[in-house]
């Protein structure tokens, strides 16, 4: 079955540090993919998405990520975290022609003093 | 200038009663989404719309009833509501059935 996998539940980091969020796809078939914001008690914005093209995408907010087939990944980073990127971070996957988006489980990213 | 709106923001209701939940897109999209949000913060897609037509319906139980009265509407409508509908009900859109999706606020529905 396809599915999406976040790594890692939680990620407590300290404000200025830099930070990498991981999420692996189940499918070698052509994806498109996605990371999600959804900060407390708010709906999802999106942060980046690769469709085509380069391999690196950079999104809102100092947000890159980086699309690597061989290892079926989708890493989201960031060089130096605030505060306010205090939220959970969802990792999201569309296969080839089908019309849904899988969600991986989501990250909670907290960012300390 | 809200670009998906939902209504209401919360819901407090009583088990076996009926309940909707409304969405609207101004941002001129075919699809429109409904998402499950459960306690764990797991997202699962429900149905989705394409120009008023039905193109997604995942295992949902048929007391949850979609309905697209145009494009830019996609209303959830729930029937004998039980404990466990009780999560985060999220409307999308994209503008077309394969487009990147546009999510709204949400709809926290809590069932006593």
């Amino acid at each position: 079955a396809q599915s999406v996998t976040q790594l890692d539940s939680q990620v407590p980091v300290f404000e200025e540090a830099p930070v990498e969020l991981r999420c692996n796809y189940s499918s070698s078939v052509s994806v498109y993919l996605f990371w999600y914001v959804q900060y407390p008690n708010q709906g999802l914005q999106l942060l980046l998405k690769y469709l085509s093209g380069s391999t690196l995408v950079k999104g809102i907010n100092g947000f890159e990520a980086e699309f690597n087939k061989s290892q079926t990944s989708f890493h989201l980073r960031k060089p130096s975290v605030h505060i306010s990127d205090t939220a959970e971070y969802f990792c999201a996957v569309r296969y080839g022609s089908n019309y849904k988006l899988t969600f991986g489980k989501g990250t909670l990213l907290t960012v300390n003093p | 200038d809200t670009a998906v709106s939902q209504t209401p923001k919360y819901l407090v209701t009583q088990m076996g009663n009926d309940k909707s939940i409304k969405c609207e897109q101004n941002l001129g999209h075919d699809t429109m989404y409904w998402y499950k949000q459960d306690s764990k913060k797991f997202l699962k897609i429900m149905f989705s719309y394409n120009n008023k037509e039905l193109i997604i319906n995942e295992t949902v139980p048929n007391r949850f009833s979609p309905k697209s009265p145009d494009k830019a509407h996609l209303n959830l409508h729930i029937n004998s509501l039980e404990l466990g509908d009780s999560a985060v009900y999220f409307c999308a859109s994209s503008l077309l059935v394969a487009d990147t999706q546009y999510f709204g606020p949400g709809t926290r529905l809590t069932v006593l």
